[in-house]
């Protein structure tokens, strides 16, 4: 059964102190892994899509790797306002049969 | 450039009635998805409409439907509300349909509430 895992479901930490969010992942056909950041009360907020194992993106203080097994999301040196829900989605099959499978994310809170 | 809309943010309904919810998505974006998201579940795919068309369905009951019309706004609707129906409802909007990348814009969401 295609499932996504992510870990830890939350997470505290002090400004500054850096960490790693994990998303695994057992899927079939995989098309691409994507993480999103959603503050309460609102949607999810695009960050990366990675496509294959090796694969790293950066934006800030957010990198996304990717193995054939799992993502990290590591933050370095994080803000207050970096507080947020880190959302995992995994995208298996093509087309029609395409869907796009979501893990119930980690909950980061960084204290100033 | 104007980000995805919903309408209503909020709603209370009755169990038994039924709801319509409205998206507009990003001028441009053809591709329409909407989400069910709650605390236990998380994200929950419904459904996904390109082109006026249906192109993917998630595994929900027939009470949950959609459409989409030729502007590329959609709507929901859930007819004989549930008690578990109580959720955000989340719309999304992507360039096209059947690209590799899933990119997607998300709305605000609906917050549906059902006594």
């Amino acid at each position: 059964e295609d499932q996504v895992t992510q870990s830890p479901e939350a997470l505290r930490l002090q400004e500054g102190e850096s960490s790693s969010l994990n998303c695994s992942y057992t899927v079939s056909g995989l098309r691409g892994l994507f993480w999103y950041r959603q503050d309460p009360g609102k949607g999810p907020e695009f960050l990366f899509t990675l496509y294959s194992a090796g694969e790293e993106k950066e934006k800030e203080r957010l990198k996304a790797t990717l193995t054939k097994k799992e993502s990290f999301l590591h933050i370095t040196a994080p803000k207050p306002e970096d507080s947020a829900t880190y959302l995992c989605a995994v995208q298996a099959g093509a087309g029609n049969n395409r869907k796009l499978i979501w893990g119930l994310g980690t909950s980061l809170a960084v204290n100033p | 450039k104007a980000g995805v809309t919903q309408t209503p943010r909020y709603l209370i309904k009755t169990r038994g009635q039924q709801v319509t919810l409205s998206c507009s998505p990003i001028s441009g974006h053809r591709s329409v998805s909407w989400y069910q998201q709650t605390p236990g579940q998380g994200l929950q795919f419904l459904f996904e409409y390109f082109s006026e068309t249906q192109r993917n369905k998630g595994n929900f009951p027939g009470r949950f439907s959609g459409r989409q019309f030729s502007n590329s706004r959609s709507e929901m609707n859930v007819s004989t509300l549930e008690l578990g129906d109580s959720a955000l409802y989340l719309c999304a909007s992507s360039l096209a349909w059947g690209l590799l990348s899933y990119e997607q814009y998300f709305g605000p969401g609906t917050r549906l509430t059902v006594t």
